[in-house]
């Protein structure tokens, strides 16, 4: 079964960081581009950031650009978000997905991991 | 950057009935990269729609996308309880990708 199961969210402060893990199964991870996907609270869907298969090529969205960085360890079968000088308006529930191929649409989502902004 | 603007923010409707949701563009997007996608409170998204008109492995077929250029079109042809929720549209261009801002179908 193709799975994506996200984790390291939590309560952090202002100005503070972290980093999600996204760990896959099921698939070839090491074929497939990766993304980030996150939903705040009232708000809708917003991109953060997408990865080619090998790691080399990454793109994101301008509101995280400098401060997020992805990463993906095909050895390990993971995707990472790092992130850091965090604010308030990055709270919001983080999904990882795969790119069913690169440019194309999200085929498999995971279930989503909340990271919360604030002092 | 291009802005995708959906419409109506929210839609009322009885199970049976026809749901017909748009998707317009700030500037012409590829129809190859125009997707649809659901979203029920608690779960991760499903993608419903790629390419503008073709349908994800395992969606029902009263599902169906349609349109070009600027204006996109999601229709759900009859409506059934597990319908309702929040759909998005997406596009890629520029070596990023947007969403538009959602349409809650909601029960009438």
């Amino acid at each position: 079964e193709v799975q994506l199961l996200e984790s390291g969210g939590g309560l952090v402060q202002p100005g503070g960081s972290l980093r999600l893990s996204c760990a896959a199964s099921g698939f070839t991870f090491s074929n497939y581009a990766m993304t980030w996907v996150r939903l705040a609270p009232g708000k809708g869907l917003e991109w953060v950031s997408v990865i080619g298969d090998s790691g080399g090529t990454t793109y994101y969205a301008d509101s995280v650009k400098g401060r997020f960085t992805i990463s993906k360890d095909n050895s390990k079968n993971t995707l990472y978000l790092q992130m850091k000088s965090l604010r308030a308006e990055d709270t919001a529930v983080y999904y990882c997905a795969k790119l069913s191929f690169w440019r194309g649409p999200y085929d498999v989502w995971g279930q989503g991991t909340t990271v919360t902004v604030s002092s | 950057e291009i802005v995708l603007t959906q419409s109506p923010g929210t839609l009322s409707l009885s199970p049976g009935e026809r749901a017909t949701l748009s998707c317009r563009a700030s500037q012409s997007v590829s129809s190859s990269y125009l997707v649809w996608y659901q979203l029920k409170p608690g779960q991760a998204p499903r993608l419903l729609i790629y390419g503008a008109s073709s349908r994800a492995t395992g969606i029902p077929d009263r599902f169906s996308g349609s349109g070009s250029g600027t204006d996109f079109t999601l229709t759900i042809s009859r409506l059934e309880p597990e319908d309702f929720a929040v759909y998005y549209c997406q596009q890629y261009g520029d070596s990023r990708y947007t969403f538009g801002q959602g349409t809650k179908l909601e029960i009438k």
